[in-house]
């Protein structure tokens, strides 16, 4: 079967770092996304991976390592707005979709 | 229009009757979804369309039907709701870029009682 799992929530400080991690097993791989959601609004795009390696794009970086199912999302210089959850989603061999649960990021002053 | 519309905002709806969420794009992307996202089970694809004139069933497709009449349109419909579809639906598009980023509407929260 397909499946994605990401921590429910974790609890961070503002100004720290955090690294939100997502394991995958799919029906075929195309790329994982990481998307922010903030409540009661629609998810929006943060990063894409398809190869091995990290990608940085400002404060917040995306690994990917396909050989073990896993990535991570790195989040630097919290800030109170990054308070969102934050979703995992890998492209499978139908370039559908597969969404993980979520990962809830409570940020603290 | 500007992205992605949805409608209704929210919905309170009684057990039995029919409904239909609509999605309007104005982004011409060639792909559209429909999913629901209920608490703790993440986002979950009910029907897509890879193209104007096609349809696909998704996870859930069971008490809902699409269609796709035009590339800017898809229609989500309810025949006959049951509680069990109470649940906030995202109507999503893909098709600009090269690695099949979706964009998100702002959803539908709809309440069967």
């Amino acid at each position: 079967g397909q499946n994605i799992d990401q921590p429910t929530e974790m609890t961070a400080t503002e100004g720290a770092i955090v690294q939100i991690n997502c394991t995958y097993q799919t029906s075929g791989f195309n790329g994982l996304f990481w998307y922010q959601q903030h409540a009661g609004e629609a998810p929006t795009f943060l990063s894409y991976n398809v190869l091995d390696g990290l990608e940085e794009k400002g404060r917040f970086s995306s690994f990917l390592s396909r050989s073990k199912g896993y990535s991570y999302l790195l989040l630097k210089e919290l800030q109170m707005k990054d308070s969102a959850s934050y979703l995992c989603a890998c492209l499978d061999s139908n370039y559908q979709l597969i969404w993980g649960a979520g990962t809830k990021l409570i940020i603290k002053p | 229009i500007a992205g992605i519309t949805q409608a209704p905002t929210s919905q309170i709806l009684a057990a039995g009757r029919r409904m239909t969420l609509r999605c309007t794009q104005d982004m011409r992307h060639n792909a559209m979804y429909w999913y629901r996202q209920d608490l703790g089970l993440g986002l979950r694809l009910i029907h897509y369309s890879n193209t104007a004139g096609t349809t696909g069933k998704g996870e859930v497709p069971d008490g809902y039907s699409v269609s796709r009449a035009n590339t800017d349109d898809f229609p989500l419909t309810l025949a006959s709701a049951v509680p069990s579809q109470t649940s906030v639906y995202f109507c999503a598009t893909s098709g600009g870029s090269s690695y099949n980023e979706q964009f998100f509407g702002p959803g539908t929260r709809l309440t069967v009682l």
